[in-house]
């Protein structure tokens, strides 16, 4: 596989469920970061974590927790969650280095969240 | 606040035309300004992307006007066509964090 694969694509929960979204990145970067995509805000930067340690928490609510094993997996946990949360989390991935890189963000195709 | 303010929300195109979009940035310590495609299902991808020693950079049909001194950079995209009908998102960052713009949505018509 190549690229930044996100499961599942589509996720239904109650608002007393738990469930976690994994993403994977096979291209050997060294960030990862979760994004919120809703009609009302369309990109909006949850979590960051480089080399492995999280460096970004976005005023998230605490119902949303981020896991980052190791520098190829990266999931988000979701415990309590208010049906405004519906919406569309995508996976990003990019190489940060010491000298200027481009930083390009690539992502997944997302998962598509839906709380009942 | 870091912020990137992008419009119109929204634009129609005919088949052929210039699509033009406009992202405005507060500021002064980005340095990095990408625009990113996202096809319905997909997610964003890189389109183009320019730093501010530059003026312009076209890459095919794609073109990004930066203006340093307004602070504003612009996508035009020439001869567009119904392949290109994406949402499109401005962005800019001085580090590891990527401000995104609002998106705009693009219809070309055939």
């Amino acid at each position: 596989e190549t690229g930044v694969t996100q499961t599942p694509r589509h996720l239904v929960m109650g608002m007393t469920n738990k469930k976690s979204l994994k993403c994977e990145q096979h291209l050997g970067h060294n960030a990862m970061y979760w994004y919120k995509q809703s009609a009302k805000k369309p990109l909006e930067l949850m979590f960051v974590y480089s080399l492995e340690e999280r460096v970004e928490n976005n005023s998230v609510p605490s119902r949303f927790s981020p896991e980052c094993p190791n520098s190829s997996h990266l999931f988000l946990h979701l415990h309590t969650l208010q049906p405004e949360d519906s919406a569309l989390y995508l996976c990003a991935s990019s190489q940060e280095g010491i000298q200027e890189e481009t930083g390009e963000l690539f992502f997944g195709e997302g998962s598509r969240l839906t709380v009942l | 606040q870091q912020q990137v303010k992008q419009s119109p929300q929204s634009l129609i195109v005919q088949k052929g035309g210039i699509s033009i979009i406009n992202c405005a940035y507060e500021n002064t310590a980005f340095d990095y300004f990408p625009w990113y495609q996202q096809f319905p299902g997909k997610g964003p991808a890189l389109l183009i992307a320019i730093r501010p020693d530059v003026s312009e950079k076209k890459e095919g049909r794609f073109t990004i006007s930066f203006n340093k001194s307004a602070k504003q950079f612009s996508l035009h995209i020439m001869d567009s066509q119904p392949g290109d009908s994406a949402t499109y998102f401005c962005a800019a960052k001085p580090d590891l964090m990527l401000t995104f713009g609002g998106g705009t949505r693009l219809m070309v018509k055939p």
